[in-house]
């Protein structure tokens, strides 16, 4: 079964260093979402993104963040300047269409900042 | 705004045991519900879901019913298994505002043999 992939699976970084994530998902998948868990706390939502455009974004979602879909495979969340409390998993997930269409979600990055 | 409350974990079940996870939610209009699992390592995976009022989704022995009068989708397994071992996370999706999903903050299960 397709699945969605994200590299690396843990990443580790000092404070105010700029961090891409990335992802693969599933090649005839039209919507890409970011989602992120800081330990102990609730999976929020971050983006989602159609069309190489951003289509909704949360209030977490600053100007430090942004996303990208460089080529025809990869989905990539960058940090500009990375603070402690980014430090959290990050879920990239993707679906078919809007609306019903279920989530597939990757293993999730986890990023450490220090 | 939406949100969904799950009750807290952990649960702790012997194998062949009733589960029950209470979810309870708040949403504008009419939301879709789910319940995503969570195994170690791994990512999370739509276990069930249901779109409108009454439906009963289910799914690997796993059920919740949308109950709209109470404002709840409850998960249930008549007989867990020490591979049910997992976290399991509640969420609605407004569909005025696409996939964008609200999530409980999850229950983790340990099915011990």
């Amino acid at each position: 079964e397709p699945e969605v992939t994200q590299t690396p699976s843990h990443q580790v970084t000092q404070m105010g260093q700029e961090v891409i994530l990335r992802c693969v998902p599933i090649s005839n998948h039209l919507y890409f979402y970011w989602y992120r868990q800081i330990l102990g706390q609730k999976v929020e939502f971050l983006v989602s993104f159609y069309n190489n455009e951003i289509s909704e974004k949360s209030e977490i979602f600053d100007d430090q963040f942004s996303v990208e879909r460089p080529d025809g495979s990869n989905f990539t969340l960058k940090i500009r300047s990375t603070k402690l409390e980014d430090s959290a998993m990050y879920f990239c997930a993707s679906s078919e269409t809007r609306g019903n269409s279920p989530l597939h979600f990757g293993n999730g990055t986890r990023l450490t900042v220090t | 705004g939406n949100s969904v409350t799950q009750m807290e974990g952990p649960v702790t079940l012997s194998e062949e045991a009733f589960l029950t996870i209470n979810c309870t939610y708040t949403a504008t209009g009419y939301p879709s519900l789910f319940w995503y699992v969570q195994y170690p390592g791994e990512g999370l995976q739509l276990l069930l879901k249901a779109t409108k009022a009454d439906d009963k989704g289910s799914n690997k022995g796993f059920e919740a019913t949308y109950r709209k009068e109470t404002t709840s989708f409850h998960l249930e397994k008549g007989s867990v298994q020490v591979s049910d071992s997992a976290v399991y996370f509640c969420a609605l999706s407004n569909n005025n505002a696409g996939n964008m999903l609200t999530f409980g903050g999850g229950t983790r299960l340990m099915v011990k043999p």
